[in-house]
């Protein structure tokens, strides 16, 4: 099974309000990323979590926060958001870190109003 | 800086057109190479990878990449395309860095129409 999971598929929330996205994996990757996708570009890492530890933190604003509750499950806590953030939001896993592939889920699209 | 370059922004073939979709990256020293493609509203998938031993790599659905050293490159070929391979593609690259891997830097992508 090389399946990751991403639910919402879609999102549409207004700047105040507070949502959550989730992804799942079980394939037992020990290292979970959150990308996120504007139309026609490549994904651009935001989060990196190592051994349910966060380990990367690109510059993201406070109003993306990101938890890891177990080596499964990984969330994005949405508040507060901008238009901007309107974008393809993408879950990866992998074995243990950046030096081996990443699988992908499918993504939850969120609209900003 | 990290960089990887796709100089084909978007690609238009005929079917059974053969494929060379070019990759360079600016890092000297170690690395791990992929291939990924996201075919229209589905999520990216993997088609193929390099870490070390035989440059030429082959992936699914008939791709293969060939790793030159000395070129900085990690082109993506197929003999023979077909209008299911119609994708955006991208190309995507780590550095090992005093025995840590960076994490992936992703090209801008290179679109891929098949024309049936």
């Amino acid at each position: 099974d090389t399946e990751v999971t991403q639910t919402p598929k879609h999102l549409v929330m207004g700047m105040t309000n507070k949502k959550s996205l989730k992804c799942e994996q079980h394939m037992g990757h020990r290292a979970m990323y959150w990308y996120k996708q504007k139309a026609k570009k490549p994904p651009e890492l935001m989060f990196v979590y190592s051994y349910e530890k966060l380990s990367i933190n690109e510059s993201v604003p406070s109003r993306f926060s990101p938890e890891c509750p177990n080596s499964s499950l990984l969330n994005l806590h949405l508040h507060a958001l901008q238009p901007e953030d309107s974008a393809l939001y993408l879950c990866a896993s992998s074995h243990k870190d950046g030096a081996y592939e990443q699988y992908f889920g499918p993504g939850t699209r969120l609209t900003v109003t | 800086a990290q960089s990887v370059s796709q100089h084909n922004h978007h690609v238009i073939l005929s079917e059974a057109a053969s494929l060379e979709l070019g990759c360079n990256y600016s890092y000297g020293g170690t690395v791990n190479l992929f291939w990924y493609v996201q075919y229209p509203g589905q999520h990216l998938q993997l088609l193929l990878k390099y870490f070390s031993g035989d440059p030429l790599v082959k992936g699914i659905k008939g791709f293969e990449a060939e790793f030159i050293k000395s070129k900085f490159s990690f082109n993506l070929r197929k003999p023979s395309v077909q209008w299911s391979d119609t994708a955006e593609y991208f190309c995507a690259v780590n550095e090992w860095i005093s025995g840590s891997a960076r994490q992936l830097t992703f090209g801008s992508g290179t679109q891929l129409t098949v024309l049936p």
